[in-house]
């Protein structure tokens, strides 16, 4: 039981190019999370995925693509690296704690520098 | 507009002593709260959560307190030990989305 991977853990980008960063959970959670983190900012949501098929923005969602393939995983997509997006991100997946209260599990981060 | 807000970017405890780490929101909408610790090179790991409808929740030596009139909610470690250095996130969760604060850098002093 690996929770919530991700993949890589470090990329360096030239401004322009595309990257995928890819997110496994193997906690069979339906709700599940990218966020980007950055100094004396905290996390921020990126975009969202409630359950399988479907997507929502988050607080900062320019410049991202989402894709959900299917219960376990759930993509970002940079389609054109800006160096405003060097940042930390991160990806969670959630789970009930309780009738009214859940947290959210999160991987181990993917570094992203855009040069 | 920051939603939730975490004042104080670091804090320094001595080993043994209670610390104190505090957290403000603005949004009354805001079903129940969490806090995370995060150590570097690794993802928040939850630790303690609150619902809106409580004051108090104790877990261990950690204990979150909730005053909603003044939209404060404060974290308590006692005593606090060296493997409780790390930054402390509070987060706030509102239609199944979290909002966090920047984050507390607490160091525990020997």
């Amino acid at each position: 039981n690996a929770g919530v991977t991700q993949t890589p853990k470090f990329q360096v980008l030239k401004t322009g190019q595309s990257m995928t960063l890819q997110c496994a959970q193997d906690m069979n959670h339906n709700s599940m999370y990218w966020y980007r983190q950055d100094p004396g900012m905290g996390l921020r949501l990126i975009y969202y995925s409630a359950s399988e098929g479907t997507t929502d923005k988050g607080e900062v969602p320019n410049g991202y693509n989402v894709s959900r393939l299917n219960k376990r995983e759930f993509s970002l997509r940079l389609e054109s690296a800006a160096p405003s997006q060097t940042s930390v991100y991160f990806c969670a997946s959630r789970v009930r704690l309780a009738v009214s209260s859940d947290t959210q599990y999160f991987g181990p981060g993917t570094r992203l520098t855009v040069l | 507009d920051q939603q939730v807000k975490q004042n104080s970017p670091s804090l320094s405890v001595q080993e043994g002593r209670i610390s104190i780490l505090n957290c403000d929101y603005t949004n009354s909408m805001f079903d129940y709260f969490l806090w995370y610790k995060k150590y570097p090179a690794e993802g928040p790991t939850f630790l303690i959560s609150i619902s809106s409808i409580k004051d108090k929740n104790e877990d261990g030596r950690f204990t979150v307190f909730l005053n909603k009139s003044a939209k404060h909610l404060s974290l308590h470690i006692v005593p606090s030990q060296p493997g409780d250095s790390a930054v402390y996130f509070c987060a706030a969760s509102a239609a199944q989305k979290l909002v966090f604060g920047q984050g507390t850098r607490l160091t525990i002093n020997p």
